[in-house]
């Protein structure tokens, strides 16, 4: 148990469904941050949340968009993914200082159907 | 900019005989690295840590790694491999703050 909670763990939606991802942390850490796991390719991070405000959006499409409502809930909302999206979501957070490592939670593994 | 390289894919090893894992790393500052596990379907997990203290960190379930400046490596290894430890590894270099960069990762597979 790292203290960062993920829910749901798994989902299936499809591609005209709009559903959310949610990530809570009480650990005290001002940084949160989402990130796509792939079959075969590298972690990617999507975005991040730094005292609520975002400070980094990697390129990633519209139809992912993040919500950030204190800094220690962290939202995922989908609406209309491509079968492509399938994958595992792992949120992330730490403290916003050097050398702290980051804490993750145990992802969601989503399905688009 | 920052980078991370994780020589091997897939390493497999027998139950009982050392573990290797390499990483070398390009970072502009003093960096911070990181090893991480995740066994399938999990989060990862933080195994150890380098901050500019000690070169040789000890970490859990009996891993270690070295830190060398003169070879950007941080190689990750363990005595003796259990099959508990078969999972993949990332290895992570952070220049501090927010930006925390993965290795590709490596799998290990562990064989009775």
């Amino acid at each position: 148990e790292t203290g960062v909670t993920q829910t749901p763990r798994h989902l299936v939606m499809g591609m005209t469904n709009k559903k959310s991802l949610k990530c809570e942390q009480h650990l005290g850490h001002n940084a949160m941050y989402w990130y796509k796991q792939s079959a075969k390719k590298p972690l990617e991070l999507m975005f991040v949340y730094n005292f609520k405000e975002q400070t980094e959006n990697n390129s990633v499409p519209s139809r992912f968009s993040p919500e950030c409502p204190n800094s220690s809930h962290l939202f995922l909302h989908l609406h209309t993914l491509q079968p492509e999206d399938s994958a595992l979501y792992l949120c992330a957070s730490s403290q916003d200082r050097r050398g702290t490592e980051a804490f993750f939670g145990q992802g969601t593994r989503l399905t688009v159907v | 900019a920052q980078s991370v390289t994780q020589l091997d894919s897939h390493v497999s090893v027998s139950e009982g005989t050392p573990v290797l894992l390499r990483c070398n790393y390009s970072s502009s500052y003093s960096p911070s690295l990181f090893w991480y596990v995740q066994h399938p379907n999990k989060g990862l997990q933080l195994l150890l840590k380098y901050t500019s203290a000690a070169t040789l960190v000890k970490g859990i379930n009996g891993f270690e790694a070295e830190f060398k400046k003169s070879e950007t490596s941080f190689h990750l290894t363990k005595p003796s491999a259990h099959m508990s430890d078969a999972a993949e590894y990332f290895c992570v270099v952070s220049d501090g703050g927010q930006n925390f960069v993965f290795g590709p990762g490596t799998r290990l597979s562990v064989l009775p």
